[in-house]
C-alpha cells in the first residue's frame, strides 16, 4: 500500500521567506509526527498530532515553526521568516497511534535556505 | 529527559565478520526501536523491542533489549555489503510517542 509522501521533496528558499512543508500519512493512521535531520543536530522531534488531542509541539525549536493537521489526514509545517539554520530535511512519520506502534517515516523535504 | 547514545557511530568491517552496535539510554524508555537509513533515503523500521530481554531477528541483524542496563544490542552475523547503511535506534519515554534517537551508526560492509 502507499506509504507516508511528502512535498515538495527538495525546496530552496532564500533567507527570511515562509516555506510550507506538506505531508500525507498512511490511511487509517492516527498518529503523525515531523521530526527534522540535520547534520548537527542528527534527528529531532519537532510535533505530534494524535487524533483530536491537542498538538504536542514539545520540540519546536522556535515560535517561527508551526504545524496543523487538518480533517485528521494531511499536515502542513511552517516556518516562517526562514534563517540558514533552519536548512535540514525534514521528515514526517505515521503511525496507527496505538503504543509502541511502528512509526512509519515518509522520504523527507530537504530544505535549503539560503 | 532521555538521553540515547550509540557506538560506535562509525563502523567499517569486513564481509562475512560478526559485530555489535550498542545503544545506550539515560532513563527508563518504555520501548526501543531500531531503523536503517540508506544515503540520501529516509528511515526505515527495523525492530521495536518493548520489554526486558526482549530479542528479534531479521536475517541477519538480531536486536536485544536489557532494561536493566539500559542498553539494546543489533548483532549483525556474516555481515554482506547490502547491510551498509546508518543504523540509528530510539526510544521513547513516559507514554509520549515521541522518538528521541541516537546519533546513529553508519556501518560500511567491504568485500
Amino acid at each position: 500500500g502507499a506509504g507516508v509522501s511528502q512535498s515538495p521533496s527538495n525546496k530552496v528558499t532564500e533567507k527570511g521567506k515562509d516555506v510550507e512543508l506538506r505531508c500525507d500519512p498512511i490511511s487509517g493512521h492516527t498518529a503523525l509526527y515531523w521530526y527534522r535531520q540535520s547534520l548537527g543536530q542528527g534527528l529531532e522531534f519537532l510535533i505530534y498530532f494524535q487524533g483530536n488531542s491537542a498538538p504536542d509541539k514539545s520540540g519546536l525549536p522556535s515560535d517561527r515553526f508551526s504545524a496543523e493537521r487538518t480533517g485528521g489526514s494531511v499536515s502542513t509545517l511552517t516556518i516562517q521568516r526562514t534563517q540558514q539554520e533552519d536548512s535540514a530535511v525534514y521528515l514526517c512519520a505515521s503511525s496507527l497511534g496505538i503504543a509502541a506502534d511502528t512509526q512509519y517515516f515518509g522520504p523527507g523535504t530537504r530544505l535549503t535556505v539560503l | 529527559e532521555l538521553k540515547v547514545e550509540q557506538n560506535p557511530l562509525f563502523l567499517s568491517m569486513q564481509e562475512g565478520k560478526n559485530y555489535t552496535i550498542y545503544c545506550n539510554y539515560s532513563t527508563t524508555s518504555d520501548r526501543l526501536y531500531w531503523y536503517r537509513q540508506d544515503p540520501g533515503k529516509s528511515l526505515e523500521s527495523l525492530f521495536v523491542l518493548l520489554s526486558n530481554g526482549a530479542v528479534k531477528q531479521e536475517g541477519r541483524l538480531m536486536a536485544s533489549l536489557d532494561t536493566k542496563a539500559r542498553l539494546s544490542t543489533l548483532h549483525i552475523t556474516a555481515a554482506v555489503h547490502d547491510l551498509s547503511a546508518t543504523y540509528f535506534c530510539a526510544g521513547s519515554q513516559g507514554g509520549s510517542e515521541k522518538l528521541v534517537f541516537g546519533k546513529g551508526t553508519k556501518l560500511t560492509v567491504n568485500p
